[in-house]
This record gives C-alpha cells, sequence and structure tokens, in this order.
C-alpha cells in the first residue's frame, strides 16, 4: 500500500532558526517521485521541492532542501533561516505509476515561526 | 503566467441544486485531477484524467462527475449536492504522472 507519514502534528521554530519536518514513506514502485507543498492560512497549495526516487542527490530549492534516505524510506524537509512568512500547514506527498499519478498526502505539519 | 483556474472560489449552495466548478489550465498537461480537502481527513482524490476523454475515479468518487473533452478543461459536476460535500475543492494537473502537480487557488464550497 502505498502511504505517507508525517509524524509532527505542528511544530515551533524561533525565527532564523533551521526547522526539520519529517516525512516517511511506504511504497513498493521503484520508480516514484516525493514532494513538499505548503498551505498557507488562505488555503493555496504551493509546491516547495521534488525528489525523483532514482535522485543521487538530495534536492535543493533555495531555503529548502530534501534530506532524501532511501533506505530508511525518508524524505525530510529542512527550511533553513526560517522566516515569519514560513507559518503554514506542510504537505509530504508521494506520486507512483502504481497510483496512477494521485499524489498521496500525509496528514501535514503545522508550523509556526516565533519571532 | 503558466496557472491553473479554478471557479467559482466561494459558494454557498443548497441541498440538490446542480453545480458545476470549473477548472482551466494553459501549460498544455495531459494528466488533470480534482481533490477535496477536509479537516482531519487530509486531501483525497475525487476523479482524474490522463489525457482527453480518459477519466477515472479516484479515492472518493461518490456523488461527482467529471468530462474532459478539451484537454484544457476539466469540470467537476455535482448532479445533487449534499451537505457532506461541503469542503475545499482542488483541481491540479501535470505533464506527466511523476512531475510536480500544479494547483489551482482552490474552491470553497458549502452545501446547506
Amino acid at each position: 500500500a502505498q502511504k505517507i507519514t508525517q509524524t509532527q502534528p505542528g511544530m515551533f521554530v524561533q525565527e532564523k532558526e533551521a526547522v526539520t519536518l519529517d516525512c516517511t514513506y511506504d511504497t513498493s514502485d521503484q520508480s516514484y517521485g516525493l514532494f513538499w507543498y505548503k498551505q498557507p492560512s488562505s488555503g493555496e497549495m504551493i509546491f516547495l521541492i521534488y525528489q525523483g526516487s532514482y535522485d543521487e542527490q538530495n534536492a535543493t530549492e533555495g531555503r529548502y532542501s530534501l534530506n532524501f534516505q532511501k533506505a530508511r524510506k525518508s524524505a525530510n524537509l529542512v527550511i533553513s533561516a526560517s522566516q515569519l512568512g514560513d507559518s503554514a500547514m506542510y504537505f509530504c506527498a508521494m506520486r507512483t505509476g502504481g497510483s496512477q499519478g494521485n499524489l498521496i498526502f500525509g496528514k501535514g505539519t503545522k508550523l509556526s515561526v516565533k519571532p | 503566467e503558466a496557472q491553473v483556474t479554478q471557479n467559482p472560489r466561494y459558494l454557498i449552495t443548497v441541498t440538490g441544486k446542480k453545480l458545476t466548478v470549473t477548472c482551466s489550465q494553459n501549460m498544455n498537461h495531459e494528466y488533470m485531477s480534482w481533490y477535496r480537502q477536509d479537516p482531519g481527513l487530509g486531501l483525497r482524490q475525487i476523479y482524474y484524467s490522463m489525457n482527453v476523454e480518459v477519466t477515472d475515479k479516484g479515492d472518493v468518487p461518490e456523488g461527482y462527475k467529471v468530462s474532459r473533452k478539451e484537454k484544457r478543461n476539466f469540470p467537476l459536476i455535482l448532479e445533487s449536492p449534499s451537505p457532506n460535500q461541503t469542503s475545499l475543492y482542488f483541481c491540479a494537473s501535470s505533464s506527466h504522472i511523476y512531475g510536480e502537480l500544479f494547483f489551482g487557488e482552490g474552491s470553497r464550497l458549502t452545501v446547506l
């Protein structure tokens, strides 16, 4: 079964510090894509970062990096130098061929950045 | 600008009154999909489409219909809305089944 697990319902981080949001996944497919999306209180879904299952290097996009550990089936999001605007829900998600392109989401982590 | 456009963004309606939520993308994507988001249940796929005239059920298709007559459009139809369809709906598209899914801004629907 395809599944994404995010074990942190909520997290706090001090402004300018780094924070890691945890994500583990389960799939028997060899080819898959891992994603992180941000959902601010306004509701839209904002794509942050992508990691392919065959990518050997961890993905980075500005202040976002994905710590991909394939053997452990984990895909943690690291946000460096947190900003107040980073306060939002963060969703880890996965797409596989076996899921017919369905983006399977975790339950999300609510991140609050403290000034 | 590359985007997925949904309309309406907000709608309050009554039980049984048919409604359509439109979705259009300008990226020439083959794959399109509808999701609903509910507190405690996360995002769940309603229907998806691999290409024109090809649609299939997702995890929660009951009470919904879709069509894909043109590549850019993928409307979601609620023939007889009920209060349990009150939700935040997202349309999304991508160029293939592994890549980034681009989301619309969401449509918040309330059925009284």
